[in-house]
Order: structure tokens, then C-alpha cells, then sequence
């Protein structure tokens, strides 16, 4: 089975300074990597995902997240973060095809406050 | 022109009532999800339909029932609301592939008083 553990549960920021949210996975069997995003009062949106290929993955709103297969990890970066970019992080995996559960498991989520 | 919409938003009942929320999607998706997001903001699968099939049931109480009339639509109906059931039910859906991004409704926030 797959799990995802995301090590932060909060993580308070300055506006315009760097962040990461890590994101760890336990898995059997290869799996798809997403990091969605939560606004206040709203319901998720796809921030980036990995499939395959290049490790690194560029997402909206200047967001990139790197796949590292020997750590196991997918962690989230921003290198200038905004007041706007305040909200709940999830990060997720979804088994390929040849094994699995075949549903989507998230992390715990991460809030991001970005302070003025 | 909202991707996924869900009925109503806002849910305050009594426990013992039987409630009714409604998902709507018009990405033409072959795949619907319900999810829970309890007060810790955690966030877990219920069940999913492909072409109006049940492919995920998680454990859920029976109390939980859901219903695709058709693939655009994902109903869920909940019997004797119990006071551990408020929570935001989110509803999702996606191509029918598990590398497909899945598109998530508004929420609709269920407390039982």
C-alpha cells in the first residue's frame, strides 16, 4: 500500500523568501507524484505532477518540485513566495497501472502562511 | 461554466437526518470521486464510479450511499447523521487514468448539530 508523509504541518514564511514542503512516499510499486493545492474555503487544484522523465517538474504559479527516487521524496519549492500563496499544500501518489490500490492517497497537508 | 459543482454548500442538519449532496461535473470525465476532509484538514478517498460503476468503496459506514445516474453526475445520500459525519465532502473527477489530474468541486461543509 501507498503512504504519503508530509514531515511540515505548518510552515510560516516571510513574503518574497524561498520555501520547500517536503514530501516523502512509501511505495511497492511505482507510483505518479501530484502536489495539489487548498485555497481558504476552496477545493483542491493540480499544482504540478510527475509521471516520468525529467525529474524536475514546473507548475503554476512558479511552483517546481523535484522527484528524488532513492529518498523517496517529492518536495515542493518556491524560490520568491506571495501573500497569495497562503494556503494548504497536499501532496499525493497514485500507483501505476501494474499495481496498487488505484485510488489516490494524500499527505496530511502542509499550511503554508506567507507573512508580510 | 463551473468544471465541478456540488449542491449544497452550506449543510446544517441534526444527527438522526437523512441528507442528500449533489456533484455535478461538465469535463465529460469518465471517473468520480467522493472524498471526506475531516477537521484536521485530512483528506480520504470514499468511493469512486467509472461510467456510473462502483470501483472504490473505502471502508465507510453503510450510512454512506452513493448514486451515478449517469457518468456527469455523482450523488451521495446520507442516512442517521451521526455528529462524527461534519466534515467538508469534496467531489472530484477525472479521465479514467490514474495519471489523470483530478478536478475537485467547492466542498460541501456538513455540520451536525
Amino acid at each position: 500500500a501507498q503512504s504519503v508523509t508530509q514531515l511540515d504541518s505548518q510552515v510560516p514564511v516571510f513574503e518574497e523568501a524561498p520555501v520547500e514542503l517536503r514530501c516523502n512516499y512509501s511505495s511497492s510499486v511505482s507510483v505518479y507524484l501530484f502536489w495539489y493545492v487548498q485555497y481558504p474555503n476552496q477545493g483542491l487544484q493540480l499544482l504540478l505532477k510527475y509521471l516520468s522523465g525529467s525529474t524536475l517538474v514546473k507548475g503554476i504559479n512558479g511552483f517546481e518540485a523535484e522527484f528524488n527516487k532513492s529518498q523517496t521524496s517529492f518536495h515542493l519549492r518556491k524560490p520568491s513566495v506571495h501573500i497569495s500563496d497562503t494556503a494548504e499544500y497536499f501532496c499525493a501518489v497514485n500507483p501505476h497501472p501494474q499495481g496498487g490500490s488505484e485510488k489516490l492517497v494524500f499527505g496530511k497537508g502542509t499550511k503554508l502562511t506567507v507573512n508580510p | 461554466d463551473t468544471a465541478v459543482s456540488q449542491t449544497p454548500k452550506y449543510l446544517v442538519t441534526q444527527m438522526g437526518n437523512d441528507k442528500s449532496i449533489k456533484c455535478e461535473q461538465n469535463l465529460g470525465h469518465d471517473t468520480m470521486y467522493w472524498y471526506k476532509q475531516d477537521s484536521k484538514k485530512f483528506l480520504k478517498i470514499m468511493f469512486s464510479y467509472n461510467n456510473k460503476e462502483l470501483i472504490i468503496n473505502e471502508t465507510v459506514p453503510n450510512r454512506f450511499s452513493p448514486k451515478s445516474p449517469d457518468k456527469a453526475h455523482l450523488n451521495l445520500h446520507i442516512n442517521s447523521l451521526e455528529l462524527g459525519d461534519s466534515a467538508v465532502y469534496f467531489c472530484a473527477s477525472s479521465q479514467d487514468a490514474l495519471q489523470e489530474t483530478q478536478y475537485f468541486g467547492p466542498g460541501t461543509r456538513l455540520l451536525v448539530l
